[in-house]
């Protein structure tokens, strides 16, 4: 069975300072792995996708992440945080290349002038 | 384009009361579904549709009633609203091609509904 666990719930930075999310996942088959964005009061807008190419995966906005099925993670990462960055993130997974996603339950990043 | 369109986007009931929300998508997806989102919880998937007709089961799936008439509108019925429903909902809808990478979900903006 599939599932995703976001290790951190809340996370804070400094502006101009690294953003590191992390999350783990279980899969039995290949997996498809997502981060979304959701700003407050907003709808949920995909950052990247992992779908069995290149394990370093570029996202909008200067983030990416790299996929290592070794460890079984999925980290997001980004050089240097901004003030428009804080928001909730999630982390998904979809086994196979199938349309059905597994949620994790969230990271919200709060970034500090 | 408008991508996925929700209905309403705030609603607030009384216990017992039924209401639909609604969910349009003009990309002609197969696959849609319905999310509730709640506090420290993630999304969690409510009822789920690959195509006109055909209609499942998520993880929360109580108290709540879908059909699938048309690819684009798959409504969600409340049909006697209790405060556990008070949540946000998203719908959501993608191509559903076995291992294909174009089966991305695209989320409407949600609906806020509070159950009094």
């Amino acid at each position: 069975a599939q599932s995703v666990t976001q290790l951190d719930s809340h996370v804070s930075v400094s502006e101009g300072t690294p953003v590191l999310l992390r999350c783990n996942y279980s899969s039995s088959y290949s997996p498809s792995l997502f981060w979304y964005v959701q700003h407050p009061n907003k709808g949920l807008q995909l950052l990247l996708k992992y779908t069995s190419a290149a394990t370093l995966v570029k996202g909008i906005n200067g983030f990416e992440a790299e996929f290592k099925k070794s460890e079984t993670s999925f980290h997001l990462t980004k050089p240097s945080a901004h003030m428009s960055d804080a928001a909730e993130y999630f982390c998904v997974v979809s086994e196979g290349g199938t349309y059905k996603y597994i949620f994790g339950t969230g990271t919200r990043l709060k970034v500090l002038a | 384009n408008a991508g996925v369109t929700q209905t309403p986007k705030f609603q607030v009931l009384k216990t017992g009361q039924s209401m639909t929300l609604q969910c349009a998508q003009d990309m002609n997806h197969e696959y849609m579904s319905w999310y509730r989102q709640d506090p420290g919880m993630g999304l969690r998937l409510i009822h789920y549709s690959v195509g006109a007709g055909i209609t499942d089961q998520g993880e929360v799936p109580n108290g709540y009633n879908v059909s699938r008439s048309t690819t684009e509108d798959f409504p969600l019925r409340l049909l006697s609203a209790a405060p556990s429903q008070t949540s946000v909902y998203f719908c959501a809808s993608s191509y559903s091609i076995e291992g294909s990478a174009k089966n991305i979900q695209y989320f409407g903006a949600g609906t806020r509904l509070s159950v009094l």
